[in-house]
């Protein structure tokens, strides 16, 4: 079965540095999304992606927050200048070619801020 | 926006007895999902169930969506199913609910 791959698995960054963190959707999905996961805590929205645009962002995906779909299979998060309270898990997902379709989530990509 | 509840938050079970978990949700939806996300931290996709009832194998699922709940039905719990269960709604822009802590006692 299709999956959404995330990577890294883990990434440690300095406060301060920018981080991309890289998502391959399934392959004929059109909508996108990023979540981020606190530790002990719920996931919480950041973003959704489709036809090239962002089509809803949260109080959280602020200046600091981009994405991107450089090609026809990469989909990235980018955090321009990281904070402590960045740290979290951060999934991506997928879903098909209409809005009302079942998500798909990678297995997340733990960032670590120091 | 909308707001999305699970209850109960904590819930313990012994091997074997049958659990039901409720997401309630504030407001009319076109997406709704269930997920069971295991010790790992693995977001695992349980059903997609925007409204009637849905099977698989122990696990069932129930949205009554004029009524902004659905339900989800363990049975038989195995320690295998602890983890946090959480539903997810919205269009465009998804909450997700807070989430039912279950651990299954061997």
């Amino acid at each position: 079965e299709p999956e959404v791959t995330q990577t890294p698995s883990h990434q440690v960054t300095q406060m301060g540095q920018e981080v991309i963190l890289r998502c391959v959707p399934i392959s004929n999905h059109l909508y996108f999304y990023w979540y981020r996961q606190i530790l002990g805590q719920k996931v919480e929205f950041l973003v959704s992606f489709y036809n090239n645009e962002i089509s809803e962002k949260s109080e959280i995906f602020d200046d600091q927050f981009s994405v991107e779909r450089p090609d026809g299979s990469n989909f990235t998060l980018k955090i321009r200048s990281t904070k402590l309270e960045d740290s979290a898990m951060y999934f991506c997902a997928s879903s098909g070619k209409r809005s009302n379709q079942p998500q798909h989530f990678g297995d997340g990509t733990r960032l670590s801020i120091l | 926006g909308i707001q999305v509840e699970q209850s109960p938050p904590d819930l313990i079970l012994q091997e074997g007895a049958n659990s039901t978990l409720r997401c309630n949700f504030s407001d009319s939806v076109n997406n709704l999902q269930w997920f069971h996300q295991n010790p790992w931290g693995q977001l695992i996709n349980l059903f997609y169930i925007p409204s009637g009832t849905k099977q698989n194998g122990r696990l069932s699922a129930t949205t009554v969506a004029t009524e902004r709940y659905s339900l989800l039905y363990i049975s038989s719990s195995q320690t295998t199913d602890s983890g946090v269960y959480f539903c997810i709604s919205g269009t465009y822009k998804y909450i997700f609910g807070t989430g039912t802590r279950l651990k299954v006692l061997a």
